[in-house]
């Protein structure tokens, strides 16, 4: 079943502007993670964060986590058209993965 | 980094036809496997859980006999989709962890069942 719920389900911005995801979930997690997804291509993961880290930097992209709220965010920073993509939460519980639908993001040249 | 090999990238097949997709992780070994599948516009849901030299765990809803998965080494799963029919057609990805949390994806298989 699906853990994680993500909103917006779609967001379309002008480059240069900031982009914000949210995920949340039900269940306690070890840890959560951001993938990104070109159309038609696989995965490629982009950050993972600990349940007992409450934000972490990856260059333009920053990721927070509250556990108390069971929610978690992805900041993309000055958005450039190639970060046109579907972006996916994952929370892993230990045995699994869980994916969020995810949020179609499209930045505009 | 760790890399995860799926094969083939996109199959077309016949209905009532088998294919074998198979999930390879090149430079670790992976006691566990994922495979997803994906209908189109919505997020990926995980199929079953693929544990080498045993059983595969189903998620509820999959159907076993339908979806037959073997890890018969610490570098290879393979999931056979067997006598596809259209509403087969989808979108299956595989993933591996290296031990260090990490999911690592691949690139994925597009089925079309006609």
């Amino acid at each position: 079943s699906q853990q994680g719920e993500e909103d917006p389900q779609a967001l379309s911005i002008q480059e240069g502007e900031n982009a914000t995801m949210n995920c949340s979930y039900k269940t306690s997690i070890n840890n959560l993670q951001w993938y990104r997804q070109n159309s038609g291509r696989g995965l490629v993961h982009l950050i993972l964060i600990r349940s007992n880290e409450r934000e972490k930097h990856s260059g333009r992209l920053r990721v927070t986590l509250d556990t108390s709220k069971k929610s978690s965010s992805l900041l993309i920073t000055a958005s450039r058209a190639a970060d046109t993509a579907s972006y996916f939460c994952a929370t892993d519980a230990g045995n699994d993965m869980r994916f969020g639908a995810g949020t179609r993001l499209t930045v505009k040249p | 980094g760790a890399v995860v090999s799926q094969h083939p990238s996109r199959v077309i097949c016949k209905s009532g036809t088998s294919v074998k997709i198979e999930c390879r992780s090149l430079d670790f070994q992976a006691t566990t496997m994922f495979w997803y599948r994906q209908f189109p516009k919505q997020s990926l849901m995980l199929m079953a859980t693929s544990n080498e030299g045993s059983k595969a765990t189903y998620e509820q809803g999959v159907e076993k006999d339908k979806f037959l998965i073997n890890h018969a080494s610490l570098t290879l799963s393979t999931l056979t989709v067997t006598s596809a029919h259209p509403e087969d057609s989808s979108f299956y990805i595989c993933s591996a962890g290296d031990g260090w949390d990490i999911q690592y994806f691949g690139a994925g298989t597009r089925l079309s069942v006609l």
